[in-house]
């Protein structure tokens, strides 16, 4: 079965850190690219981040550059989403998702992991 | 960045009646566009993908249409199991953005 499991959420005061990982299992997780995507309580999806199957291109939404960092291992099947910086307005679902062979469209979801900055 | 706009932002609707869901793009997207069922508290399904292409699993009653800045996601017979909110997102070019969501309501 393929299948996506986050985990690394939780409380964290502003300026804090936090690391989100994402195990993935049931297919060939160095063939797909992956991504980030993100809900805050109440809204829509806004997608956070992408990275290639070899991990040698990263893409980010404009409001977390600088400050997330995302990467892989392949050898472990596993994605990451380093959170420096947070503010209050990360707060949030993050899920990953599979993101096909070319980084297109997102076919596989996690079930998510909450992220709350709050002092 | 492409902006996604979806319309209705929501609708009523009762079991059995057909469906339609608008999503615009500000610049022409060719036909790089999914779409997403959402219920509450659950991840994101995708549904359809390159615009009209269907995900394995989906029911044939959900469809997908249209090409460059227009697209449309129809539910042919609205079931029990289909009220939740409904998201396009391109992947055209980068950021990926989403739509603002459209919520389906029974009537």
């Amino acid at each position: 079965e393929v299948q996506l499991v986050e985990s690394g959420g939780g409380l964290v005061q502003p300026g804090g850190s936090l690391r989100l990982s994402c195990a993935a299992s049931g297919f060939a997780f160095s063939s797909f690219w992956m991504s980030w995507v993100r809900q805050a309580p109440g809204k829509g999806l806004e997608w956070v981040a992408n990275i290639k199957q070899d991990g040698s291109g990263e893409y980010y939404v404009d409001s977390v550059k600088g400050r997330f960092t995302i990467s892989r291992d392949n050898a472990d099947n596993s994605l990451y989403l380093q959170m420096n910086s947070l503010r209050a307005e990360d707060t949030a679902v993050y899920y990953c998702a599979r993101a096909g062979r070319s980084g297109g469209s997102m076919d596989v979801w996690g079930q998510g992991t909450t992220v709350t900055v709050s002092s | 960045d492409i902006q996604m706009t979806q319309s209705p932002s929501s609708l009523s609707a009762s079991v059995g009646d057909r469906v339609t869901i608008t999503c615009r793009a500000s610049q022409d997207i060719n036909n790089y566009l999914s779409w997403f069922q959402q219920k509450p508290g659950k991840a994101p399904k995708s549904l359809i993908y390159l615009a009209s292409n269907l995900q394995s699993g989906v029911p044939s009653r959900f469809s997908g249409s249209g090409s460059g800045t227009d697209f449309t996601l129809t539910i042919s017979s609205l079931q029990p199991e289909d009220f939740a909110t409904y998201y396009c997102q391109q992947y055209k070019s980068y950021p990926r953005t989403f739509g603002q969501g459209t919520k389906v309501e029974i009537k």
